[in-house]
């Protein structure tokens, strides 16, 4: 049974660019959240899918914008890129409304932006 | 306000030895669960255990128990009998409302631990 899968693993952009992380959530799943997570912190919210609409968001600017298709995955897009999106991009999905402990996570995209 | 406190940047165990992790919370939502998951260097966010705020018991995963104290809002993570492979980020995390709410995991600043041979 696949986890939740992202890609590219690594990326590296150049500042002003725009970047689009993909994730394939965990069999059964179909919502899907997205995380940045700086070096040595926690990760952020940035906004979470559910039946293809957003449905929560964090404290992100416009400049971070996403989708979701019929099939449940997501894709995470950012444009104008800066130095300070450089970060771990994790990608968590859980089952509908059980969120209980539902909250599987992917390995991340690691981002660097040059 | 941190919703999420860990005062620990890092911690180190000796091998098979206990070790606690810490964690206070913040909040106004009589309905949370807190969640404590596991990093290693690979980056991808291991589930470990999980509380609910109305759960009557401490919860217990293997090696793994939280000791959960509501009326001090700690959440404390209790590896017992270390293992090298347990060295690494250790994220403690909440999600307020209920468990059908579905909302965003609010996360901690992370504790690294080190198990020493």
């Amino acid at each position: 049974d696949a986890g939740v899968t992202q890609s590219p693993t690594h990326l590296i952009k150049t500042r002003g660019q725009q970047v689009t992380l993909r994730c394939s959530p965990k069999s059964g799943h179909d919502t899907v959240s997205w995380y940045q997570q700086a070096l040595g912190q926690g990760p952020q919210f940035i906004f979470q899918y559910y039946e293809e609409e957003e449905r929560q968001r964090g404290n992100f600017p416009d400049r971070f914008s996403g989708h979701q298709f019929p099939n449940y995955s997501s894709e995470l897009n950012v444009n104008a890129l800066l130095l300070g999106d450089s970060a771990l991009y994790l990608c968590a999905s859980l089952r509908g409304r059980e969120g209980n402990y539902g909250y599987t996570f992917g390995s991340g995209t690691r981002l660097t932006v040059v | 306000a941190q919703k999420i406190t860990q005062t620990q940047p890092g911690m180190f165990v000796q091998e098979k030895e206990a070790v606690t992790l810490d964690c206070t919370y913040d909040t106004s939502d009589p309905s949370y669960g807190l969640f404590w998951y596991k990093q290693p260097s690979s980056g991808e966010m291991i589930f470990l255990i999980y509380q609910g705020s109305y759960d009557q018991q401490n919860a217990t995963e293997g090696r793994y128990s939280l000791n959960f104290q509501k009326a001090r809002k700690s959440a404390n993570l209790v590896i017992s009998a270390s293992q090298l492979g347990d060295s690494a980020m250790y994220f403690c995390a909440m999600r307020e409302g209920l468990p059908g709410s579905a909302r965003q995991l609010t996360f901690g600043s992370g504790t690294q631990l080190t198990v020493l041979p």
